[in-house]
This record gives structure tokens, C-alpha cells and sequence, in this order.
């Protein structure tokens, strides 16, 4: 089936602005994930969906940066006022559930340039 | 990464074989997922393991040392197309996963 989608691909966008960015996970997967990597860095951990549970946000770096899972499907994760600093790619991952054995099937990432 | 530490670049010759070491924070740990990323692509799962010992799959094996927190992945018989980032990943709780830095690995003809 279909692997992990997002898009878009590429965003430039203006600092200051609001920018959206969409992912949709395999279906049937329950938990989603969503990292950030700058350039030459790892990948960092921002936040977790799995199921109807409350999500665990404990990795956003700031309160401009918040997501959303609508349906258990598809995420959007919205960063408002963007800095230079959020420049990086945006990788969304799904898992089938959130056991500790699952893999998780990583998107081909949205990159964010921020002017 | 979060106390995960792996070395920055290696560089091998075709059919050769290398070792790439991965140290992390103990506390809390679940296991330990090695996955590939080719330049400007998406990671792919590798291996994954949660006991102690070496996991074999084809050309690649993936050793867990729990106590110790080391893992090393094992590429053998490389190959032009392995030339990419390798990334330790540690799970914790949640099924939430902190990667290291990675490590690019270069390999020469």
C-alpha cells in the first residue's frame, strides 16, 4: 500500500509568517510522529499522536509550533510568527500502534526555508 | 542527539566491512533501532533490537549491549549504494524514539 505522504514538498515562506504542513500516515496506522532535521543534525522528536490519547507534545521547542490529528488520520503541524531558526526538513513517521517493537515508516519530509 | 552519541563520518572501501558504534543513556531505555538515510531522503528502517546480542539480517547485523548502553551496527561486503547516514535511534516510553547525530558513512571504490 501507499507509504507515508506529506506535503508540500518544499516551503518558502517569509519570517513572520504561518506556515501549514500536512501529513498522511499509512492507513490503518494509529500513532504518528513528527520530528524536525536541521542541516547535518539528527533527527529531533517534536510530537506524538497515538489513538485518541492526549498527545505527547513535550518536544515542541516553543509555543509557536503546535499540531493537530484530525479523524486519527491525517496531521497538520502548524508553526506560527516562523523564525530563521525553524528552517529544516519536517519529517512525519507512522507506526501501527505505539508498541515498543513497531517501526515507524518515515515520510519523505517537507523542507522549510524561512527568509 | 539526547546522550546518544555515534561518530560523525566514516569512510570504507567497497567490499570491505564496517562498524559503526552508537553509546546511550540507559534510563528509561526500551531498545534500539538503526535506520538508513540516504541524502535527501526519508530514513528506513534497518534493525531493531531489545535484547542483548547481535541481530543478523543479510549483510547488515546489529549488536545490544543493555548494561553497557552500546550498539553497533555492522555493514559487511559494502557496496557503492550503502553510502549514506546511519542513524541510532533510542526508544523510550511511548514508542518515542531520540535520535543521535548519525553517522555518514562514504564508501570508495
Amino acid at each position: 500500500g501507499a507509504g507515508v505522504s506529506q506535503s508540500p514538498s518544499n516551503k518558502v515562506t517569509e519570517k513572520g509568517k504561518d506556515v501549514e504542513l500536512r501529513c498522511d500516515p499509512i492507513s490503518g496506522h494509529t500513532a504518528l510522529y513528527w520530528y524536525r532535521q536541521s542541516l547535518g543534525q539528527g533527527l529531533e522528536f517534536l510530537i506524538y499522536f497515538q489513538g485518541n490519547s492526549a498527545p505527547d507534545k513535550s518536544g515542541l521547542p516553543s509555543d509557536r509550533f503546535s499540531a493537530e490529528r484530525t479523524g486519527g488520520s491525517v496531521s497538520t503541524l502548524t508553526i506560527q510568527r516562523t523564525q530563521q531558526e525553524d528552517s529544516a526538513v519536517y519529517l512525519c513517521a507512522s507506526s501501527l500502534t505505539s508498541a515498543f517493537y513497531d517501526e515507524q515508516f518515515f515520510g519523505p519530509g517537507t523542507r522549510l526555508t524561512v527568509l | 542527539g539526547q546522550n546518544i552519541d555515534q561518530p560523525t563520518e566514516m569512510t570504507a572501501t567497497e567490499g570491505a566491512i564496517v562498524q559503526i558504534n552508537c553509546t546511550y543513556q540507559t534510563s528509561g531505555f526500551n531498545g534500539l533501532f538503526w535506520y538508513q538515510q540516504h541524502a535527501g531522503e526519508a530514513p528506513t528502517f534497518l534493525s531493531y533490537n531489545v535484547l542483548d546480542g547481535l541481530e543478523e539480517k543479510g549483510r547488515f547485523s546489529s549488536f545490544l549491549s543493555r548494561s553497557k548502553g552500546y550498539s553497533y551496527l555492522l555493514l559487511k561486503e559494502l557496496q557503492m549504494k550503502d553510502s549514506a547516514s546511519y542513524l541510532c535511534a533510542r526508544e523510550a516510553a511511548g514508542n518515542k524514539l531520540t535520535f543521535g547525530g548519525g553517522t555518514r558513512v562514504l564508501v570508495k571504490p
